[in-house]
């Protein structure tokens, strides 16, 4: 057990729909990552946050978005959902911002998009 | 922008033997982590390197940080059936965000 929560485990909607996806990190730690990861496919960096604030964008579609709560909670949400957006979604955490802090990763959410 | 490679993307090998996948960045890295994540599972964080030519081993996993830390290696002797996931390399250059390789599928055959 990694320590980070992602909620929920499984998500079905349709093309158009928008989704939130959650995210809790370990106690303690104040960065939160996304990433995507398609089937067979490598990890794709969407964003990250830092207490609060954004810290570095990688390849996020303008149709998704994300913020971190005073909690330090996470939510991703994604809007005008299209067939290509069916993934498994990544949380990861780390207890400061740097490279030299490794990731905690969430089991993930897995979204269909029928 | 910053790349980084991982070959071969899939291994299959038998168990017993020993295998290597590698990893490649088109630019110098502060250091680079490696990960495993299992089928169906998550990444987990295996280890970091941060010094060129540094070498770190986890019983029989072997990793390795090119002298010019643009390239590292992971050496798995033995293999076993435990082995079995994908290996991810992630490096960072100087200023930029982690960047994650596309991974190396490691399959074992019995």
């Amino acid at each position: 057990d990694s320590g980070v929560t992602q909620t929920p485990k499984h998500l079905i909607t349709a093309t158009g729909q928008r989704v939130t996806l959650r995210c809790s990190p370990r106690s303690g730690d104040l960065s939160v990552y996304w990433y995507q990861q398609s089937l067979d496919q490598g990890l794709q960096f969407l964003i990250q946050y830092y207490n609060g604030e954004e810290r570095a964008k990688g390849n996020i579609l303008e149709r998704f978005s994300a913020q971190q709560f005073p909690d330090l909670h996470s939510e991703l949400n994604l809007s005008s959902l299209e067939l290509g957006d069916s993934a498994l979604y990544f949380c990861a955490s780390s207890p400061r911002t740097g490279s030299n802090q490794p990731q905690h990763f969430g089991d993930g959410t897995r979204l269909s998009i029928l | 922008g910053q790349q980084v490679m991982q070959i071969p993307q899939y291994q299959h090998v038998q168990e017993g033997e020993d295998f290597t996948t590698y990893c490649n960045s088109s630019t110098t890295l502060s250091n680079i982590q490696w990960y495993k994540q299992r089928p169906g599972g998550h990444p987990v964080f295996l280890i970091q390197l941060v010094k060129s030519g540094e070498v770190k081993k986890q019983k029989r996993l072997t990793f390795q940080f090119g002298e010019a830390k643009k390239n590292s290696s992971l050496h798995i002797t033995a293999t076993q059936t435990t082995d079995v996931g994908t290996y991810f390399c992630a490096g960072r250059a100087a200023g930029n965000k982690l960047t994650f390789g596309g991974g190396t599928r490691v399959l074992v055959k019995p």
